[in-house]
């Protein structure tokens, strides 16, 4: 079964304009990690922002923001005056097992794949 | 900021010979490493969690005796694809986590290694 669900695979947004990305995961952990990465053309992964299972605020970072409802586990990813540059895909990614052992382990939802129109 | 280097960024070699990628972190000391395969427009498959001094945890399904991984030290972290064939022919990518206790903390990947298979 899948762990992380993005049920977007393409999105459009208009530049300047705000995007949400879905996702959701399931987990067993109480304890675990969720992060966003962007991945251009290029091939390279960049990290965008991390939400703690235990965060009580939502996460945000510059134009990245993460709207986390443990209830629902969901934590999509909002970003905020959309650049041609955020043209990509984007991952969510999710941690748990216990940190630093061999059960450790970090997987990747699907992704989505977002086209800023100028 | 902390760097993964990843070598080589692409390689071609005929069916039956094995192919070595290596995954150094250049700036910090790298308790875990992910290995991860990528196939064109998909997501990132988590072939195995590697931790310095222990033997790798690999993922269902991938055969650890196809794909060798050794972390012998806390700065490199070595895939070899053994007999390889055309269905090998993958984008692998490694990533590192910079801090023990810290589950926050981002992983850093490398910029991967096309691996085509003749």
């Amino acid at each position: 079964a899948q762990k992380i669900t993005q049920t977007q695979p393409g999105m459009f947004v208009q530049e300047k304009e705000a995007v949400t990305l879905d996702c959701t995961y399931d987990t067993s952990d109480q304890s675990y990690g969720l992060f966003w990465y962007k991945q251009p053309s290029s091939g390279e992964m960049i990290f965008l922002i991390y939400q703690g299972s235990y965060d009580e605020q939502n996460a945000t970072e510059g134009r990245y923001s993460l709207n986390f409802q443990k209830a629902r586990k969901s934590a999509n990813l909002v970003i905020s005056a959309s650049q041609l540059g955020d043209s990509a895909m984007y991952f969510c990614a999710m941690r748990e097992g216990l940190f630093g052992t061999s059960y450790d382990k970090v997987i990747f939802g699907p992704g989505t794949s977002l086209s800023v129109i100028p | 900021g902390a760097v993964v280097s990843q070598h080589p960024s692409w390689v071609i070699c005929k069916s039956g010979t094995s192919v070595k990628i290596e995954c150094r972190s250049l700036d910090f000391q790298a308790t875990t490493m992910f290995w991860y395969r990528q196939f064109p427009k998909q997501s990132l498959m988590l072939m195995a969690t590697s931790n310095e001094g222990s033997k790798a945890t690999y993922e269902q399904g991938v055969e650890k005796d196809k794909f060798l991984i050794n972390h012998a030290s806390l700065t490199l972290s070595t895939l070899t694809v053994t007999s390889a064939h055309p269905e090998d022919s993958s984008f692998y990518i490694c990533s590192a986590n910079t801090r023990r206790g810290f589950r926050n903390s981002p992983l850093h990947f490398g910029n991967g290694t096309r691996l085509t298979v003749t």
